[in-house]
């Protein structure tokens, strides 16, 4: 099925240092989600986006639905060493039955 | 009060056995999922159920015979294991089609 376009694909950072990431898609979306997997563990919602252009917060981490709907990024600044894991990006489109998943971005943050 | 739980966490099994997985949500969702995710992180869905009626039935093995016994359950029967089904399965759920999904925290086979 379709993929979204997810980049990086793997991001080694210092502890301290702010994070992007970005998904990329050749059609409309009307909602992104961002998810992040821990090692061993289930993906977890971060952030959902339902609007064009919005911008939204989560503590550290800011999301960005792009008002093309085409795109989404991901911020996470000053980044600790519990901010590791795989960051996936999904984006659902009104009439779909299902999610569409980035192919995620490893995230390694060193102290 | 975990949300969405699955059974076993582990897995392991040699081929040509069968074998199911659980998966139980208590959000109160009407829409459930499986998804595998390979070697390469890749999160692919399987099947998807809303109100006890399969919905999805993506390109899988009919070795695979996912039955939701209502709301709240939907279980995955796999037959005659093979290698390539090594993977973590992760089982989902949302109110509605593809709203925001909510994960349990995977089984993870490895076939012998």
């Amino acid at each position: 099925g379709q993929q979204l376009n997810q980049s990086p694909q793997s991001m080694f950072i210092q502890e301290g240092e702010d994070v992007s990431m970005n998904c990329t898609s050749s059609s409309i979306f009307n909602t992104w989600l961002w998810y992040k997997q821990d090692p061993g563990e289930g993906p977890v919602l971060l952030i959902a986006l339902y609007k064009a252009g919005e911008l939204t917060s989560n503590g550290r981490l800011t999301a960005q639905f792009g008002i093309t709907r085409k795109d989404s990024f991901l911020n996470i600044s000053a980044s600790i060493p519990s901010d590791v894991g795989i960051y996936f990006c999904a984006g659902h489109k009104g009439s779909a039955r299902q999610l569409t998943f980035g192919s995620g971005t490893q995230l390694t943050v060193l102290p | 009060d975990t949300a969405v739980s699955q059974t076993p966490k582990y897995l392991v099994t040699q081929m040509g056995n069968d074998k199911s997985i659980k998966c139980e949500q208590n959000l109160g969702h009407d829409t459930m999922y499986w998804y595998k995710q390979d070697s390469k992180k890749f999160l692919k869905i399987m099947f998807s159920y809303n109100n006890k009626e399969l919905i999805i039935n993506e390109t899988v093995p009919n070795r695979f015979s996912p039955k939701s016994p209502d709301k709240a359950h939907l279980n995955l029967h796999i037959n005659s294991l093979e290698l390539g089904d090594s993977a973590v399965y992760f089982c989902a759920s949302s109110q509605g089609f593809a709203e925001t999904q909510y994960f349990g925290p995977g089984t993870r086979l490895l076939v012998l």
